[in-house]
C-alpha cells in the first residue's frame, strides 16, 4: 500500500512567519494530494487539495506544491495567524478511494 | 443540515464489554470509513464500504467489525473490548468533487477501556 511520510511532526513560528510542512510518498500511481487540519478537540477539515496533472495550487494564505518527479508534496502558509495552530495532514490517493495519511504536524503560532 | 453524525461522542467501559460505535451520514455518500486515531495523531484506516453490503478492510488491521445495511449507517462493533482498543475512531464519508474524491469526517467517538 501507500506510505506517507510527514515533517515535521512539530513545527513553532512567529506569527507573520511562513510555515512549510513537507511530504513524500511511496506510489508512483498515487493521483490526488489532499491536506487536512485538525484543531484541538474537532474533526479534521480538507483545508487545500492538488491533483497530480497539477504542479502548484493557491487558495489564499494556503499554497501547496507537488513535485512528481520526487514524490514529494508540500503545504506552505504565509503569513501566520494565531488561528493556523493545529495538526496537518497530508493524505495521498491512487484511483481507490483510500486516503493513507502522513502523521501529522502539530503547528503553533507564537503570538 | 446534512452532515456525518457520531454516538457516543465519548464512551468508557470495561474490558469484555461489547460496543458498538453508530456513525450516520445524511449527505447520500456511497462511500464510508472507519479511521482510528491514535494519542499520536495518526490516522489509520481500519475500515471501508464502497456501498450497501460492500466492507473491505483497511490497512490496519482490526479486531473491530463492521456493517453496511443501509447507505447512510455504517456502525462499528467490538465483540470484547479490551484496553489496547483505548483510542478515537473516526468515521468518514466522501463524495465526488472536481475530480476528486473528498473526504468529510464526523466529530469523533473516544474510547476508553478499563
Amino acid at each position: 500500500g501507500e506510505n506517507v511520510e510527514q515533517h515535521p511532526s512539530t513545527l513553532s513560528v512567529q506569527e507573520g512567519d511562513s510555515a512549510v510542512i513537507k511530504c513524500t510518498y511511496s506510489d508512483s500511481a498515487s493521483n490526488y494530494f489532499p491536506w487536512y487540519k485538525q484543531e484541538l478537540g474537532k474533526r479534521p477539515q480538507l483545508i487545500i487539495d492538488i491533483r497530480s496533472n497539477v504542479g502548484e495550487k493557491k487558495d489564499q494564505r494556503i499554497a501547496v506544491t507537488l513535485n512528481k518527479t520526487a514524490k514529494h508534496f508540500s503545504l506552505h502558509i504565509t503569513e501566520t495567524q494565531p488561528e493556523d495552530s493545529a495538526v496537518y495532514f497530508c493524505a495521498a490517493r491512487k484511483n481507490d478511494y483510500k486516503l493513507s495519511f502522513g502523521a501529522g504536524t502539530t503547528v503553533t503560532v507564537r503570538a | 443540515e446534512a452532515d456525518i453524525y457520531q454516538t457516543p461522542r465519548y464512551l468508557v467501559i470495561g474490558t469484555g464489554k461489547k460496543i458498538t460505535l453508530e456513525c450516520s451520514q445524511t449527505m447520500g455518500h456511497d462511500k464510508m470509513y472507519w479511521y482510528q486515531q491514535d494519542p499520536g495523531m495518526e490516522l489509520h484506516l481500519i475500515h471501508y464500504s464502497y456501498g450497501v453490503n460492500s466492507t473491505e478492510k483497511g490497512d490496519l488491521s482490526s479486531e473491530s467489525t463492521v456493517s453496511r445495511i443501509r447507505t447512510e449507517h455504517f456502525p462499528l462493533t467490538l465483540e470484547s473490548a479490551r484496553p489496547s482498543h483505548t483510542s478515537q475512531y473516526l468515521c468518514a464519508s466522501s463524495e465526488w468533487v472536481s475530480g476528486a474524491n473528498v473526504l468529510t469526517f464526523g466529530a469523533g467517538s473516544r474510547l476508553t477501556v478499563l
